[in-house]
């Protein structure tokens, strides 16, 4: 059973204090690795796609890679709009796996100004 | 431009009750989601629909029924609800390829309190 483990439960920095949220998997063929952000009351909100190990992609302050066993977020510079809750979810090859995503328990990132 | 709508946001029922949660897409997807997010925020599917086709039923309660009228829609039916189902329920939809894995676009969620 595809397997996604978040940590640290929770991260309070302080505006501009750079830092990442680490997402360790286990899942039989990976198809993919996903990044979200959820902001309170509503649903996630798609950040990147990572399909192979040594694969980076960025956008803004955020920039997320890919090893054969976790995946970091990391974050530059935060600025307090970075407050969410970031989700890390896995896509396997077993049958079936390719019409879902297995989900970890999130990071909750609070910046404070 | 709503791409993933659910309706409605908040239900608020008794024990024992049946009540019914709408979705619907706009984005062209063949694939859509049922997943519930419990209190400690953790996101677990609950059905898959492709096509109209049930996918995927991740050990539900038979009290639950997914319905899927169209590939736009797919509609989550609950009997008999229990205490333990208060959640918030997530539609979600994807165009599912072989290739490249596609993210899903999740609603804004239907929290459910059963009292």
């Amino acid at each position: 059973e595809d397997q996604v483990t978040q940590s640290p439960e929770a991260l309070r920095l302080q505006e501009g204090e750079s830092s990442s949220l680490n997402c360790s998997y286990t899942v039989s063929g990976l198809r993919g690795l996903f990044w979200y952000r959820q902001d309170p009351g509503k649903g996630p909100e798609f950040l990147f796609t990572l399909y192979s190990a040594g694969e980076e992609k960025e956008k803004e302050r955020l920039k997320a890679t890919l090893t054969k066993k976790e995946s970091f977020l990391h974050i530059t510079a935060p600025k307090p709009e970075d407050s969410a809750t970031y989700l890390c979810a896995v896509q396997g090859e077993r049958g079936g796996s390719n019409y879902k995503l297995t989900f970890g328990k999130g990071t909750l990132l609070t910046v404070n100004p | 431009d709503t791409a993933v709508s659910q309706t409605p946001k908040y239900l608020v029922t008794q024990m024992g009750n049946d009540k019914s949660i709408k979705c619907e897409q706009n984005l062209g997807h063949d694939t859509m989601y049922w997943y519930k997010q419990d209190s400690k925020k953790f996101l677990k599917i609950m059905f898959s629909y492709n096509n109209k086709e049930l996918i995927i039923n991740e050990t539900v309660p038979n009290r639950f029924s997914p319905k899927s009228p169209d590939k736009a829609h797919l509609n989550l039916h609950i009997n008999s609800l229990e205490l333990g189902d208060s959640a918030v329920y997530f539609c979600a939809s994807s165009q599912v390829l072989d290739w490249p894995p596609s993210p899903l676009h999740f609603g804004n969620g239907t929290r459910l309190t059963v009292t």
